[in-house]
């Protein structure tokens, strides 16, 4: 099994339905984060997350939400769907223990999530 | 708005070639790092070099780090067609706890066989 796993991997929705991507991680890792994707964008920080309880809005939050239920599962999710939220979605998780450590940070990408808003 | 700028944009070579790839950035840095991502899939991570590094090797990958210029080059030597994907600078920030990772818009790598 992945050490990252997103689900849908793939997602045609109509605009103003609600959609909910779910990522969960088998690494151990605290901090978790979501990527947005777009062609000629290169990758914008949507979340991250220390841990469990201690969330932040990346660049580019309003029209998302997040939830992390436990340390292995963070979920995106968007409330109402607009046509410019098409994108490729993707989840990471970090090495970097909690919110104080400022070391390498590397990340583990998951396979992504495809959104299609119509 | 983006951290690191990738140049060029779009890279065609032919196998056996060297590739090398470069990426500017803005503010000071703890450390920077090179991704690969082949066609629609996650990115892997390369390597990552440090603020108080100049040169790192991985294999067939050699990354540069010039912190005066703010900027880093990556070179795959001897290239093959399975090098053929987009790769990604990605930094954090010394001026941030968080070590959140900005990335750049890529380079897009093609070797032809």
């Amino acid at each position: 099994d992945a050490d990252v796993t997103q689900t849908p991997r793939n997602r045609i929705t109509k605009t103003g339905k609600r959609i909910m991507l779910e990522c969960s991680q088998t690494k151990g890792h605290d901090r978790m984060y979501w990527y947005r994707q777009d062609p000629g964008l290169g990758l914008r920080l949507i979340y991250y997350s220390f841990d469990v309880k201690d969330i932040n809005k990346g660049e580019i939050s309003d029209g998302y939400s997040v939830s992390r239920q436990a340390q292995a599962k963070f979920s995106l999710s968007l409330e109402s769907a607009i046509p410019n939220q098409t994108a490729l979605y993707f989840c990471a998780t970090s090495d970097a223990r909690g919110r104080g450590d400022s070391g390498a940070n590397v990340l583990t990408f998951g396979a992504g999530s495809r959104l299609t808003v119509l | 708005s983006q951290q690191g700028e990738e140049d060029p944009q779009a890279l065609s070579i032919q196998e056996g070639e060297n590739a090398t790839m470069n990426c500017s950035y803005k503010t000071s840095i703890n450390n920077l790092q090179w991704y690969r991502q082949n066609s629609g899939r996650g990115l892997v991570h390369l390597i990552l070099i440090r603020s108080n590094e100049r040169e790192k090797h991985s294999g067939r990958l050699r990354v540069t780090l010039d912190t005066s210029k703010k900027s880093s080059s990556l070179l795959i030597t001897a290239s093959r067609a399975a090098d053929t994907a987009s790769y990604f600078c990605a930094t954090a920030s010394s001026s941030s706890n968080t070590g959140k990772l900005i990335f750049g818009q890529g380079t897009t790598l093609q070797v032809k066989p």
